[in-house]
Order: C-alpha cells, then sequence, then structure tokens
C-alpha cells in the first residue's frame, strides 16, 4: 500500500509569490488533513477533509491560505501571497475511519521557506 | 497560549538504557491520547496509543503511562536502540474530538552508542 504523498518536499520561494502544494492521501481514506509545524514548534491542524467536503477549517490562519480537494482525491494547500512567518514543515496526513478508530498516516512534509 | 522558544526539550541517552518522555496535555475533555516518532525529513510515524479509560499501556519495547488527575502522559522505551533517535510528540483528540489532533511541543532523543 502505498503511504501518503505530498509534492514538493522542498519549495522556496520569495515573499510575495504563490505555492501550491500537493498532496495524494492513501487510496480508500476518505478523511485527509493538513498540519504544519513552524520554526520548530508544535505540529498544528490546519484543516480536514471529509472526501471533498470542508469538515473543519478552524486552524486556518487567514485567507491567504486555500485548500481544496476537488474529487475527493488528492488535495492542494495554496499560499497566496506567501509571508515570511509560513515558512516551515507542511504535513498531509489521512485515515480511513475517525482517529480513535484509525491512525493517523502522515506524508513526509513539504518543507516551505519564504525569504 | 501560544509556545515560546525555538528550543526543543533533549533527552540523550546511552545505547541500551530506558528513555522515559513526558508530555502535559492541556484539555481535560481529551480522552484519546497518541505518541508520534518523527524522524529528520519523515512525518510523524504513529508507536503507541491509549484511551482515557486506560491508565498504561504496551507494546513492543514502549510503554505509554496516563495520569489523568495531573493531564501527564508519558512514553517509556525499554533498550533504547540508535533507531531510536527521533522527535516524539505527544497528541491528544483536542477535547474529545473524533478528527483533530493537539500535539504537544516535541521531544529531540538522541541515543549514544
Amino acid at each position: 500500500e502505498a503511504g501518503v504523498t505530498q509534492f514538493p518536499s522542498h519549495s522556496v520561494i520569495e515573499k510575495g509569490q504563490t505555492v501550491t502544494l500537493r498532496c495524494d492521501p492513501i487510496s480508500g481514506h476518505d478523511n485527509l488533513y493538513w498540519y504544519r509545524r513552524v520554526m520548530g514548534k508544535e505540529i498544528k491542524f490546519l484543516l480536514h477533509f471529509v472526501k471533498e467536503s470542508k469538515q473543519d477549517e478552524s486552524g486556518m490562519p487567514n485567507n491567504r491560505f486555500l485548500a481544496e480537494r476537488t474529487g475527493g482525491t488528492y488535495s492542494t494547500l495554496k499560499v497566496q501571497p506567501a509571508e515570511l512567518e509560513d515558512s516551515g514543515v507542511y504535513f498531509c496526513a489521512s485515515s480511513q475511519m475517525t482517529v480513535l478508530d484509525s491512525p493517523l498516516h502522515f506524508g513526509n512534509g513539504t518543507r516551505l521557506t519564504v525569504t | 497560549g501560544e509556545s515560546v522558544g525555538l528550543h526543543l526539550p533533549t533527552l540523550s541517552v546511552q545505547e541500551g538504557d530506558n528513555s522515559i518522555i513526558n508530555c502535559a496535555y492541556s484539555n481535560s475533555a481529551s480522552d484519546y491520547f497518541i505518541w508520534y516518532k518523527q524522524e529528520s525529513g519523515k512525518g510523524p510515524q504513529f508507536i503507541i496509543d491509549i484511551r482515557s479509560n486506560m491508565d498504561k499501556r504496551q507494546g513492543q519495547r514502549v510503554t505509554v503511562l496516563l495520569n489523568k488527575t495531573v493531564k501527564h502522559l508519558s512514553l517509556q522505551i525499554a533498550a533504547t536502540q540508535p533507531g531510536d533517535s527521533a522527535v516524539y510528540f505527544c497528541a491528544e483528540n483536542s477535547g474529545g474530538s473524533n478528527y483533530k489532533l493537539t500535539f504537544g511541543k516535541g521531544t529531540l532523543l538522541t541515543v549514544n552508542p
């Protein structure tokens, strides 16, 4: 079984530019999550999809961040325009059921550096 | 509140010793707890979990202890090996959520051969 894959693994952009991160969850996992870790701090929840629907986007920092999951398969997270404080590692995870019933499977993350 | 500081708590042990990593969780309504291991360049990997109706759970070389009274969680690793070197995160299901996890700051474990 292929794991959660994320692309790109690294991205370096200038402040004000746009970046789009992609996540391919494990096949058959309806639940897809985005988390991020900024400046070596905690890993923080951004949002949760069930299939193509956003169930909880309470962790999205501001309206410069847009997540989509058209068709309920892969997801994209776009940052536009990027700011310096957006630098960090963005993790995608997927699960078959709730986190209580099935563990989250994380991708290796996209390291975003905004200069 | 927001965490301050960029430095992770660290734990350095000798190969073969037992390691204990501690975590204080924040929400008394959380009822499910997980330990994750994150190696450099990889995503967090599930190690072991525990529900609030238990105070101890054992896996292979790992044991998780839960003290709900003081909202404390610990991970014990027996006979620590160099391959155990990683950052360890505790996580709770935020206030009893079925989907959302709140992670702790992480502890960097270094195993010296």
